[in-house]
C-alpha cells in the first residue's frame, strides 16, 4: 500500500520556538494532503487541507498564522508551528490523497512544548 | 462539521467475545471509512464502504453501511489481544476526501 512517512517522530521545544514537522509521500503524489491534530484519549480533528502550489484551507478556529502550511511539492507538505506553547502540545497526524479515493496516514509527530 | 458519534465510547471484553461498534451522523456521506490506531501511531485504514446496506468482511471483522448511508456498524467475531486498538469511523462527502472523525471506540481485549 502507499506509504507516507512524517519527520520528526517526536520533538521537544521551549515556549515560544518554532517547529517544522514534514509529511511526505513515499511512493505516489498526493495534490491534496491533511493536517489533523489528537489530543490524549481523543479523535483526531481536521487542522487543513494542504494543497499542492496553493494556499492552505484552514478549518474554523485553526489559526492560520500560527500554523503554516507549505505544500511546495507533490511529495511534501509542512506544517510549522510557530511560537509554540505548551497548549500546542499534542499527536499531529498528516494524510495524503490518493487519486481522490482514500487517504494515507503518516505515523504522527509527538510535540511536546515545554 | 458534520459530527459522527460512536458507541460504545470504551469496551473491555474477555478474548474469544464478540462485540458491535456503532457509528452514527444525521448527515449523508458519500463513503465511510474504517480505522484502527495504535497508540503513537497513525490511523490505519481497514475498509471502505459506499453503497448504502453494504456489507464487507475482513477476517473476524464485517462491516455494514446503513441503507440510508447515515450509519456504520463494525462487528467482531472472537476478538483476539491483537485486535485491542483505537477504532475510528471517517465520513466523506462526494469525491473529496475531505473526512469527518468519529469521536473514536477504544477496545481493549484481555487475554
Amino acid at each position: 500500500g502507499a506509504v507516507v512517512s512524517q519527520h520528526p517522530s517526536w520533538v521537544i521545544c521551549k515556549s515560544g520556538t518554532s517547529v517544522k514537522i514534514e509529511c511526505r509521500s513515499l511512493d505516489f503524489q498526493a495534490t491534496t494532503m491533511f493536517w489533523y491534530r489528537q489530543f490524549p484519549k481523543q479523535s483526531l480533528m481536521l487542522m487543513a487541507t494542504s494543497n499542492e502550489g496553493s494556499k492552505a484551507t484552514y478549518e474554523q478556529g485553526v489559526e492560520k498564522d500560527k500554523f503554516l502550511i507549505n505544500h511546495a511539492s507533490l511529495t511534501l507538505s509542512t506544517l510549522t508551528v510557530t511560537s509554540a506553547h505548551p497548549e500546542d502540545s499534542s499527536f499531529y497526524i498528516c494524510s495524503a490523497d490518493l487519486a481522490g479515493e482514500t487517504q494515507y496516514f503518516g505515523p504522527g509527530t509527538r510535540l511536546l512544548v515545554l | 462539521t458534520q459530527l459522527l458519534e460512536q458507541s460504545p465510547q470504551f469496551l473491555s471484553i474477555q478474548e474469544g467475545e464478540n462485540l458491535t461498534v456503532y457509528c452514527n451522523s444525521s448527515s449523508v456521506f458519500s463513503s465511510l471509512q474504517w480505522y484502527r490506531q495504535e497508540p503513537g501511531e497513525g490511523p490505519v485504514l481497514l475498509v471502505t464502504v459506499v453503497t448504502g446496506g453494504e456489507v464487507k468482511k475482513l477476517k473476524r471483522l464485517t462491516f455494514q453501511f446503513g441503507d440510508a448511508r447515515k450509519d456504520s456498524s463494525l462487528h467482531i467475531t472472537a476478538a483476539q489481544p491483537g485486535d485491542t486498538g483505537l477504532y475510528l469511523c471517517a465520513g466523506a462527502r462526494g469525491g473529496y476526501q475531505k473526512v469527518t472523525f468519529g469521536t473514536g471506540t477504544k477496545l481493549q481485549v484481555i487475554p
